[in-house]
């Protein structure tokens, strides 16, 4: 079973440039999650769908932050205009369901805002 | 609201030697545990969790945690460590409530296990 994808997995842009990350999950998994893990730090969820509908966006930055799932596959996060504070490892998580105990990490996308 | 501390941000310890790496959980309901394990530049993986069975959970690579309710406690051990168990460790709490944070987690700040040979 393919695990969670995710790209790029670095990036490297200066601030108050815009950046977008992809996240595909695993096959038929209908939520979906992304998470912002900055360095020193456990992750802290940003935003959650349910196929594609958001569920919970409480600690999504929303004056610079978006995210979409259209079709309730794949999903992408952007971030526009960046800030240094940015600077973190930004995770995709699905799981079969909203229900379902475990989530399924990818391999995160490092980003760095100089 | 529900968190979680991790009670060492580093621990060493020598190949073959026990491993024991500390979480205290608050929540307001019954919860259920994780550990996740995050090896340098790979994903999170899930080592055990606890869902309300059995209180002494067994995970994978030898790694098991006992939930004690009285003491709000997860704490995760390995009676020898390996030099491949040198990662990050985050332990998790993970709403089981309604309205919609369920399901979220919430992780620790995570404990680097450093193994000498």
């Amino acid at each position: 079973e393919a695990g969670v994808a995710q790209s790029p997995r670095y990036k490297i842009i200066e601030k108050r440039q815009s950046v977008a990350f992809w996240c595909n999950p695993i096959s038929g998994h209908a939520t979906l999650y992304w998470y912002q893990q900055i360095l020193g730090q456990g992750p802290k969820l940003l935003i959650q769908f349910q196929n594609n509908g958001v569920v919970d966006d409480s600690q999504l930055p929303k004056d610079r932050f978006s995210a979409e799932r259209l079709k309730g596959v794949d999903s992408t996060l952007k971030i526009q205009p960046a800030k240094l504070e940015d600077s973190a490892v930004y995770l995709c998580a699905s799981s079969p369901d909203g229900y379902t105990d475990t989530q399924y990490f990818g391999p995160g996308t490092r980003l760095t805002v100089l | 609201a529900q968190s979680v501390t991790q009670l060492d941000s580093h621990v060493s310890v020598s190949e073959g030697t026990p491993v024991l790496l500390r979480c205290n959980y608050s929540s307001s309901y019954s919860p259920s545990l994780f550990w996740y394990v995050q090896h340098p530049n790979k994903g999170l993986q899930l080592l055990l969790k606890y869902t309300s069975a059995a209180t002494l959970v067994k995970g994978i690579n030898g790694f098991e945690a006992e939930f004690k309710k009285s003491e709000t406690s997860f704490h995760l051990t390995k009676p020898s460590a390996h030099m491949s168990d040198a990662a990050e460790y985050f332990c998790v709490v993970r709403i089981n409530a309604g309205g919609t944070s369920y399901g979220k987690l919430t992780f620790g700040q995570g404990t680097i296990l450093t193994v000498h040979p």
